[in-house]
């Protein structure tokens, strides 16, 4: 089956600790994203990628990294200079090359920071 | 800047009731329009889109949407409620050269009995 895989589902940190997201693709996507989602603030997107060894900020990259050193794999690092890291986050890729703006996601991490 | 509104929070609708989810959107060009469902806890599904042509398009579980570039608007209708609908929906539009999707701020269905 083709889809989008994020572990854990669940993740529990103590504050001052980096932690990374995984997210993986087996549909041959070019593109990957990075959203975050607090109650009552829709999605928020954090970094996207076209290409491999390529990526870009969003709107709320401040306290995040990422690299894409492989297609299919785009993992999210959130260090402790991420004022309020506690949040839903959610994975996406695309076909890429202009072609499509339909984004697929993955079932999501929750990240909590105590 | 481009932005989204999904100015209901909350929806309410009795089970076998028709829905209508409001969108409206602020872009320059040709938008590209999707809703999204998101049931607790999980990913976004794709509904439906709209790139062009149609203005009324048909999407997945029996939901319709249409396009009205004279309001900016982009609701999304269902002749009947199922209790399985009770979700979160989120309205987008793709924009810039590179494919970003700009999200509203969801609504959320319940369905009563």
């Amino acid at each position: 089956d083709g889809g989008i895989t994020q572990s854990p589902k669940y993740l529990f940190r103590k504050e001052g600790q980096n932690v990374t997201l995984s997210c993986e693709q087996n549909l041959n996507h070019d593109a990957m994203y990075w959203y975050r989602q607090d109650p009552g603030q829709g999605l928020r997107l954090i970094y996207y990628s076209q290409i491999v060894n390529d990526f870009q900020k969003g709107d709320i990259a401040e306290g995040y990294s990422v690299s894409r050193e492989k297609k299919e794999s785009f993992p999210l690092t959130v260090t402790s200079a991420q004022k309020n890291p506690t949040a839903f986050y959610l994975c996406a890729s695309s076909i890429g090359g202009g072609s499509s703006y339909e984004q697929y996601f993955g079932p999501g991490t929750r990240l909590t920071v105590t | 800047a481009q932005s989204v509104t999904q100015p209901d929070i909350h929806i309410t609708v009795s089970e076998g009731a028709s829905l209508e989810l409001r969108c409206n959107y602020s872009y320059g060009a040709t938008p590209y329009l999707f809703w999204y469902v998101q049931s607790p806890g999980q990913g976004l599904q794709l509904l439906l889109k709209y790139f062009s042509g149609d203005t009324l398009v048909q999407g997945i579980k029996g939901f319709e949407a249409e396009f009205k570039r004279s309001q900016s608007s982009f609701n999304l209708r269902k002749p009947s409620v199922h209790w399985s609908d009770a979700a979160e929906y989120f309205c987008a539009v793709g924009v810039g050269g590179f494919q970003k999707l700009v999200f509203g701020t969801g609504t959320r269905l319940l369905v009563s009995p």
